[in-house]
Formats: C-alpha cells, sequence, structure tokens
C-alpha cells in the first residue's frame, strides 16, 4: 500500500514552454505531498509543501511564479515549470506522508530536460 | 529549501563485509529518521525509520543507530551485496512540521 505514482518520468520541452508534473496517491488520501528537486550528485532539495484546497508553502528561494504548485483533489498534485529555461533541467520528485501514518512514500521522479 | 551539504563522498566496501553509512543532522528538534536508498533515475526507497525516543532499531540486514548527544545518525548493512550499490540518504522530520529534510548523501559500492 502507500503508492505514489508521478508522470511523466521523463520530459524533454523547448526553453520558453510550460511543463506539467503529476503526483498522484493510488491508495490513499493525501492532504499533503511534497515537491522536491535533485541536481546530479547531489541531494534532494524541498521545493514547496502542497496542501490540498489551500495555497502551497514555498521554501525560501523557490520562485512560486515560476513553479506553480496545484493540490485540487485528496489524490492529485501537480507542478507546473513555467517559461522553462536549460538551468530547470533537473530531477524532481514528488513525495506524501499518509494520514496517521510515520512514514513518506515517494514517486518514481520526473527528469526534465529544458533545450 | 534546506539541505545538509552539497557533497557527496563514496563508501567502497568488499562484498559481504559490513557497512556503516554516517549522517549528522541539522536539528536538535527533530523528532524522527528515515534512511532512503536511491539507484540512478529513480525516486528514494524507504530502508529503515527511527523515532527520537529509541536510540537504535534493526530491521532485516540493517540497523540504524541515533545518537542525539552528537546529533548523528547510522545506517549499518550487514553482509553488503552488490545489489546495496545506491546512494543513501539521510532524513530529518522537525518536530513542528511534516517537512522532510534531506542530508548529503553517501554513494555505497560494492566491490565483487
Amino acid at each position: 500500500g502507500a503508492v505514489v505514482s508521478q508522470h511523466p518520468s521523463w520530459v524533454i520541452c523547448k526553453s520558453g514552454t510550460s511543463v506539467k508534473i503529476e503526483c498522484r496517491s493510488l491508495d490513499f488520501q493525501a492532504t499533503t505531498m511534497f515537491w522536491y528537486r535533485q541536481f546530479p550528485k547531489q541531494s534532494l532539495m524541498l521545493m514547496a509543501t502542497s496542501n490540498e484546497g489551500s495555497k502551497a508553502t514555498y521554501e525560501q528561494g523557490v520562485e512560486k511564479d515560476k513553479f506553480l504548485i496545484n493540490h485540487a483533489s485528496l489524490t492529485l498534485s501537480t507542478l507546473t515549470v513555467t517559461s522553462a529555461h536549460p538551468e530547470d533541467s533537473s530531477f524532481y520528485i514528488c513525495s506524501a506522508k499518509p494520514e496517521g501514518f510515520f512514514g513518506y512514500t515517494f514517486g518514481s521522479g520526473t527528469r526534465l530536460t529544458v533545450v | 529549501g534546506e539541505s545538509v551539504g552539497l557533497h557527496l563522498p563514496t563508501l567502497s566496501v568488499q562484498e559481504g563485509d559490513n557497512s556503516i553509512i554516517n549522517c549528522a543532522y541539522s536539528n536538535s528538534a527533530s523528532d524522527y529518521f528515515i534512511w532512503y536508498k536511491q539507484e540512478s533515475g529513480k525516486g528514494p526507497q524507504f530502508i529503515i525509520d527511527i523515532r527520537s525516543n529509541m536510540d537504535k532499531r534493526q530491521g532485516q540486514r540493517v540497523t540504524v543507530l541515533l545518537n542525539k548527544t552528537v546529533k548523528h545518525l547510522s545506517l549499518q548493512i550487514a553482509a553488503t551485496q552488490p545489489g546495496d550499490s545506491a546512494v543513501y540518504f539521510c532524513a530529518e522530520k522537525m518536530d513542528s512540521s511534516y517537512k522532510l529534510i534531506f542530508g548529503s548523501g553517501t554513494r555505497l559500492l560494492v566491490r565483487p
């Protein structure tokens, strides 16, 4: 149980376009989801906390107008990278914490390449 | 975002030996800690966790030790196998929130 599905697994887009990444909790409801970014040979950096039915909470230094987060239902959070640039190329990973459990479940990640 | 350091040290061990991976965490108020394994191009995979009211927890072939006095966490892998080769991250949950903050990671290489 407690599976998180992330889609797409990889995407290539042109500079200046927008890309949407989906994160779904398949067998549990997630009022809170988390979005991370990981550059090569580095750790996971928390970008924002996605809250169902309310605005996301962004970490310091993360542009909320560039990384749009929508958490419209208890099973789906989306991250939209707007006006993508090559420096946005990275591995994006979502995570959810099932209610009543201590642990966190991670998606399989999305490799974004902006050309 | 937050992260503890940007370095990725490497630990090389012989197949069959025991591995010890260390992590220094940042916040004395953290109440929950998790070790994750990450293979190339994949998301983190849960290995073992420990709450702050414990100092040791054992799983299958893995043991986590927590030393709150010096804010140190370690992961011990017994009889390391080639399939254990990956990057290992510790993560801490701060007492006042559900945010999970990752450490810098250690690459484990298992020599045949």
